[in-house]
């Protein structure tokens, strides 16, 4: 079955851009999607086909995705930015990574 | 506005059965591609099993195979869960998800989540 990759933590200092991958065997061969998520509250979608982004979703948020690495790039991060952000993928099934925990310093 | 609403959670003990639903609105139903994804304590989502609009395409988690069936009504705008053989290892909030493609075959994005409904198995 289809593995996606995440790391588990990501800080990054406030006002700064953090980076989050998602890695997968020829994973720039697949739409990625990503969604953030806030503790007591179910997940968002941020960035669907690798790089668009729903109404709502300020442009702060960007994906890109290439070879074996999708990448979720948060620009002048916020406080409220704080969340947890996974990547799905269709690998024949629905495939969620393991998620990365995001800490605005 | 779009919306889903989950039900049916609660307390089980093991070997027992449950079946939650959900019920859709502010969007044409009968379109999409419906899912329920859940979240373990502590843990990341896990999609569990999906249907197409037209209840040809269903297709099951692994961990959930032979267990669970998932079934729609369009004319109700309602989507279910049939749960057997509950496990404690089953214990999660469980959501139910809107398809972002209307009549998909590749399924996801999800760009409608419920609240979920949280299903505790344990004696």
């Amino acid at each position: 079955s289809y593995e996606l990759t995440q790391p588990f933590s990501v800080s990054v200092a406030l006002g700064q851009t953090a980076r989050i991958t998602c890695g997968g065997n020829n994973i720039g061969d697949k739409n990625v999607h990503w969604y953030q998520q806030k503790p007591g509250q179910a997940p968002v979608l941020l960035i669907y086909r690798d790089i668009n982004r729903p109404s709502g979703i300020p442009d702060r948020f960007s994906g890109s995705n290439s070879g074996n690495t999708a990448t979720l790039t948060i620009s002048r991060a916020q406080a409220g930015d704080e969340a947890d952000y996974y990547c799905q993928v269709w690998d024949a099934t629905v495939v969620f990574g393991g998620g990365t925990k995001l800490t605005v310093l | 506005e779009v919306q889903v609403v989950e039900s049916g959670g609660g307390l089980v003990q093991p070997g027992r059965s449950l079946r939650l639903s959900c019920v859709a609105s502010g969007f044409t139903f009968e379109e999409y591609a419906m899912h329920w994804v859940r979240q373990a304590p502590g843990k990341g989502p896990e999609w569990v099993s999906g249907i197409g609009w037209n209840s040809v395409s269903i297709v099951y988690a692994d961990s959930v195979k032979g267990r669970f069936t998932i079934s729609r009504d369009n004319a109700k705008n309602s989507l279910s869960l049939q749960m057997n053989s509950l496990g404690p290892e089953d214990t999660a909030i469980y959501y139910c998800a809107k398809d972002e493609r209307r009549y998909s075959t590749i399924w996801g994005p999800f760009d409608c989540w419920g609240l979920g409904t949280l299903v505790t198995v344990s004696s």
